[in-house]
């Protein structure tokens, strides 16, 4: 499961406040994603990294920014949390072709 | 743009049978076609997948089927069993753009015993 744990687990949050979720993985893999999974919609890619420092937009990327400043820990940040970002956040690691999902973030914003 | 168009959304299916989801894709340039199994509260877990050269891959009760003609791919699940009941996900990338995955809607399926 390329070794992939995400914190927090659950947070509730109020709009317009800033927000980071965190994605750690344990298998130095170079590729990693943020997507968020929401009824109807499956799951849709927000952000990615193709290594440190490298990162590039997905197709749902507003008001989300990342940074990855070890090959470990890739970060999603919602600068002013919008009740549309309420979600369940999943980060993944690329071994090969495959992609392997951390557990999630459930994200509430009031 | 859905890119990738999944189908049913919910199935019901009676123990011992067979499952069938059905995926349609746009993008040519698809070269990665996984299918994901998602139970409530979980992270989607990677269930099989295939890349376009071949027509059919099978893993135990699980089988792909691959059209590449009609840009159509399906999920196989003989002897259905209560425990298969989850959401399936089925997806597409490029590894050329970052093998950043599309997915499909989703399909919840229930198997009863």
């Amino acid at each position: 499961d390329a070794g992939i744990t995400q914190s927090p687990r659950h947070k509730v949050t109020e709009t317009g406040t800033p927000v980071t979720l965190r994605c750690h993985q344990t298998e130095n893999h170079r590729y990693m994603y943020w997507y968020r999974q929401d009824p109807g919609h499956g799951l849709r890619l927000i952000h990615y990294s193709y290594g440190v420092k490298d990162t590039d937009k997905g197709e749902v990327s507003d008001g989300y920014s990342v940074s990855r400043s070890k090959t470990e820990d890739f970060l999603l940040t919602l600068e002013s949390a919008t009740s549309s970002q309420t979600s369940v956040y999943f980060c993944a690691a690329r071994e090969g072709y495959e992609q392997y999902f951390g557990p999630g973030t459930r994200l509430t914003v009031t | 743009q859905q890119q990738v168009k999944q189908s049913p959304q919910s199935l019901i299916v009676q123990k011992g049978g067979i499952s069938i989801i059905n995926c349609a894709y746009e993008n040519t340039a698809f070269d990665y076609f996984p299918w994901y199994q998602q139970f409530p509260g979980k992270g989607p877990a990677l269930l099989i997948a295939i890349r376009p050269d071949v027509s059919e891959k099978k893993e135990g009760r699980f089988t792909i089927s691959f059209n590449k003609s009609a840009k159509q791919f399906s999920l196989h699940i003989m002897d259905s069993q209560p425990g298969d009941s989850a959401t399936y996900f089925c997806a597409a990338s490029q590894e050329t753009s970052g093998s950043r995955l599309t997915f499909g809607e989703g399909t919840q399926l229930t198997v009863n015993p």
